[in-house]
């Protein structure tokens, strides 16, 4: 069964400072991989995804994620951090794009 | 540019109420599916449709019940309410075919059972 793994609950970072937020996936096949954004009281919305090519992928708002399928990670990074950043943020895996399995999930913090 | 609209974004029910959560898109999308998040645990995929006439079971479906008759919506029916259902709902819809690549999410409904 597709199972993801975000080991931190709540990160901090001070603004301007990097961030990289850690996600693991139990796959058997090729997976779909995806990290969404969750301001406070919205709905999710789509940083970045990969399920083939290039295993560095851009996103938006400057976000970038590397898929290693030898450490079955991929990890959401960013070279600067800003104050709208703060978010929760999910990973979440599927065999297509559709019926996605998600982490429990990241809380940011971002530190003045 | 609506995209998708879930109603109500709150509700308070008493145990064993029935109660319908609505969900409709105007982006022509054949898939639709609804999600519940709870502290701790992520999103849970509860039921999806990929066309109209066509609805499955996600991981969470006990307890809900819904239907796809028109492209459009995709209403999640709690037929007796309980207290383990409290939780925030989301409807989800996409494209179908290769390298769609997204799910867009409604705002959320927050339900409260008593």
């Amino acid at each position: 069964a597709q199972s993801v793994t975000q080991p931190d609950i709540h990160i901090t970072v001070s603004e301007g400072a990097s961030l990289e937020l850690r996600c693991n996936y139990s796959y058997g096949a090729t997976p779909y991989l995806f990290w969404y954004v969750q301001s406070p009281g919205q709905g999710l919305q789509l940083l970045l995804k990969y399920f083939s090519g290039d295993t560095l992928v851009q996103g938006i708002k400057g976000f970038e994620a590397e898929f290693k399928r030898s450490q079955s990670s991929f990890n959401l990074r960013k070279p600067s951090v800003h104050w709208s950043d703060a978010a929760e943020y999910f990973c979440a895996v599927g065999d297509g794009f559709q019926k996605l399995v998600f982490g429990t999930g990241t809380r940011l913090l971002v530190s003045p | 540019n609506a995209g998708v609209t879930q109603t109500p974004k709150f509700q308070v029910l008493k145990t064993g109420q029935s109660m319908t959560l609505q969900c409709a898109q105007d982006m022509n999308h054949e898939y639709m599916s609804w999600y519940r998040q709870d502290p701790g645990m992520g999103l849970r995929l509860i039921h999806y449709s990929v066309g109209a006439g066509i609805t499955d079971q996600g991981e969470v479906p006990n307890g809900y019940n819904v239907s796809r008759s028109t492209t459009e919506d995709f209403p999640l029916r709690l037929l007796s309410a309980a207290p383990s259902q409290t939780s925030v709902y989301f409807c989800a819809s996409s494209r179908t075919g290769v390298d769609t690549g997204e799910l867009f999410f409604g705002e959320g409904s927050r339900l409260t059972v008593l």
